[in-house]
């Protein structure tokens, strides 16, 4: 498995501010993603981060409103935006890690979350 | 619309008992399984992943895998109380990439 690390790890913003939230892998992945899990509910993508070209965004999610960098294989940040009571959830950063055998497959793991609260 | 489907719960069983755990997948090209335990307020920890059909054990967890039939299974053996948590199905259509998740099943393990 590999060690994936979040900062902050939870906060209290007022509406209308702006969060970033930093992500940090202990060795190089070429993707890192990063989902939102609301109060009660399961995980849904945001967007997937990749190092040297422009985070790919899912359906609902935009980058003025989620900007994402990547400046290198172990690092990415999320920043949530203007921000709105309806942005309180758990942001979960991920990446995928191969594991050995005949047949190559990647196993994904998560850092331990940023619980958000805009209020 | 690519859908992981997952019968939310609460499954509750007793101690000692098997717990089976069920998803079903809508995208046929769908390549890899796994299965995540949520604690509260915890974030994901994978616990199974699987990619053929058939069986895959790891102590007293077991994955059953069925593209035929779309259907992913989960088996706890001899479930304790610590098993109590929320089990979340996710699949992906291509190696490393982003996973898409059911809504969970929440498993009670009374003791």
């Amino acid at each position: 498995s590999a060690v994936i690390s979040q900062k902050p790890s939870r906060d209290i913003c007022q509406r209308g501010t702006s969060l970033t939230i930093q992500c940090q892998v202990d060795s190089q992945v070429t993707m890192m993603f990063w989902y939102r899990q609301q109060p009660g509910q399961s995980l849904t993508l945001i967007a997937t981060a990749n190092q040297g070209s422009e985070a790919t965004y899912e359906s609902g999610f935009v980058i003025d409103k989620f900007p994402i960098s990547r400046p290198n294989l172990t690092f990415s940040t999320l920043t949530v935006s203007n921000m709105s009571p309806e942005d309180s959830s758990i942001y979960l950063c991920s990446a995928p890690f191969g594991t050995s055998g005949r047949v190559r497959t990647y196993e994904q793991y998560f850092g331990p979350g940023t619980r958000l609260t805009v209020t | 619309q690519k859908e992981v489907e997952q019968n939310s719960g609460p499954l509750s069983v007793p101690e000692g008992a098997i717990a089976s755990l069920n998803c079903t997948y809508s995208d046929r090209v769908s390549q890899s399984f796994f299965w995540y335990r949520q604690y509260s307020g915890k974030s994901p920890e994978l616990i199974m992943s699987i990619y053929s059909n058939g069986d895959k054990e790891d102590g007293r967890f077991t994955a059953q895998l069925n593209k035929a039939s779309q259907y992913v299974s989960l088996l706890i053996r001899d479930s304790q109380p610590s098993d109590s948590a929320t089990y979340l199905c996710a699949s992906s259509n291509q190696a490393g990439t982003a996973l898409i998740f059911g809504k969970g099943t929440t498993l009670s393990v009374s003791s």
